[in-house]
């Protein structure tokens, strides 16, 4: 079964320095793994993802996560952090086998608190 | 661009009642998926559909149930309510079923049970 772990309930930043929050994951052969954020009362919002390829992937509002596969991690990264990037963040993992179902398993999340 | 539309975003039934949450899917998505986030809890996923056929089932209880309709639209039922069913419920579309395929959220229905 797949599994997904965010090791940090909470990340403290302040604004314009670089963050970093983690995610490891767990799953047979190679994953699919996906960021999303959620901001208070809304929906997930996709930040970006890793199928296959260069395993630095860029994705939206400046974020960037780097794939490692001896590590089994998936750290999202971002060079100067915004007050505004303060919000829920979910790692999340998908088995590429065709018998593993097509839902995404999430992390426990993480909490961006970015100070001014 | 035209995102996830779920109805309604809030709903307050008592235990034991029914509930019917509707979900529709960004133009040209034909899949749909469900999930269930309950109070500072990481979303679960419940049950998908591809092509109007399920094609996933997960944590779904039995007394629900849901349908992907000939539009690609979805409805969750829920039926005997209960204080635990109170969770902030999540519909996402993608294009294909494939997995590599990201999944888009909409805004979610709240769920409260008294």
């Amino acid at each position: 079964a797949q599994s997904v772990a965010q090791p940090e309930d909470q990340v403290n930043v302040a604004e314009g320095n670089p963050l970093t929050v983690k995610c490891t994951y767990s799953v047979s052969g190679n994953p699919y793994l996906f960021w999303y954020v959620q901001y208070p009362n809304r929906g997930l919002q996709f930040l970006l993802k890793y199928i296959t390829g260069d395993n630095l992937v860029k994705g939206s509002y400046g974020f960037e996560a780097e794939f490692n596969k001896s590590q089994t991690s998936f750290h999202l990264k971002k060079p100067s952090a915004l007050v505004s990037d303060s919000a829920l963040y979910f790692c999340a993992v998908r088995d590429p086998r065709p018998d593993a179902g097509n839902m995404l398993t999430f992390g426990g999340g993480t909490r961006l608190m970015v100070k001014p | 661009a035209a995102g996830v539309i779920q109805s309604p975003r809030h709903l307050i039934k008592e235990k034991r009642e029914t509930a019917t949450l509707k979900c529709y899917p960004i133009p040209r998505h034909d899949t749909v998926y469900w999930y269930q986030q309950g109070p500072g809890q990481d979303p679960q996923f419940l049950i998908s559909f591809y092509e109007k056929m399920q094609s996933d089932k997960g944590s779904i209880p039995d007394r629900f149930s849901a349908q992907q309709f000939s539009d690609y639209h979805s409805e969750l039922n829920m039926s005997s309510l209960e204080l635990g069913d109170s969770a902030l419920y999540f519909c996402a579309s993608s294009l294909s079923g494939r997995a590599w395929y990201e999944q888009y959220f909409g805004p979610g229905t709240r769920l409260t049970v008294t």
